[in-house]
């Protein structure tokens, strides 16, 4: 157990819709990074959030936004759902120091576009 | 930017047997080495980190991993394997410099058999 916490584990939507994903950090942690793991492959950063504001995106498209609330949770949105993105979804947190620390990953979620 | 190679897609081995699972990497900057282990339906497991100092980590559940800075490589190794071992193993790395984005392999997969 990390204390990570991810919500929902699973779902499916259709394409075109658009979809929220929730993620609980452990307590302490004001940094979160979200991934995506598409089947077979290693997990692809998304982005990064530390105290509210964006710190850092990869190489996805603005149909994916997030957000970071006062209490350190957070929300990766997707608009515009395509089939290709469809995949594990990984959440990080960690605690931001000005040095290396451990990121610690929740169980993910599963999304199934069709 | 940096980018990580793992060679082998699927490693089988009998139960007892030695493993080695290869990783080498790319990058402009020093980064930090990681390996990280993902069981079936679950997020990731740190089992061992390299950041500076002796070249030979260990890691929890025996496992052990050497940086080779000339060969740009940081391959893990188990003595004697066990069934519970089967899983997704993912070498990543990390720009000092940021400390935030990982960057990951494709994983390989180890199948420990009878």
């Amino acid at each position: 157990e990390t204390g990570v916490t991810q919500s929902p584990t699973h779902l499916i939507k259709t394409r075109g819709q658009q979809v929220t994903l929730r993620c609980s950090s452990q307590s302490g942690h004001n940094t979160v990074s979200w991934y995506q793991q598409a089947l077979g492959q290693g997990p692809q950063f998304i982005f990064q959030y530390y105290r509210e504001e964006e710190n850092g995106r990869g190489n996805f498209p603005p149909r994916f936004s997030g957000l970071q609330f006062p209490n350190y949770s957070s929300e990766l949105n997707v608009n515009a759902l395509e089939l290709d993105d469809s995949a594990l979804y990984l959440c990080a947190s960690s605690v931001q120091t000005g040095g290396f620390t451990e990121a610690f990953f929740g169980q993910g979620t599963r999304l199934t576009v069709v | 930017a940096q980018s990580v190679t793992q060679l082998d897609s699927q490693v089988p081995v009998f139960e007892e047997a030695p493993v080695e699972l290869r990783c080498n990497y790319s990058s402009s900057v020093s980064v930090y080495l990681f390996w990280y282990v993902q069981y079936p339906n679950q997020g990731l497991q740190l089992l061992l980190k390299y950041l500076s100092g002796s070249t030979l980590v260990k890691g929890i559940n025996g496992f052990e991993a050497e940086f080779n800075k000339s060969q740009t490589s940081f391959h893990l190794r188990k003595p004697s394997v066990h069934i519970s071992d089967t899983a997704e193993y993912f070498c990543a790395v990390i720009d000092t410099g940021t400390a935030s984005k990982l960057t990951f392999g494709t994983g390989t997969r180890l199948q420990v058999t009878l």
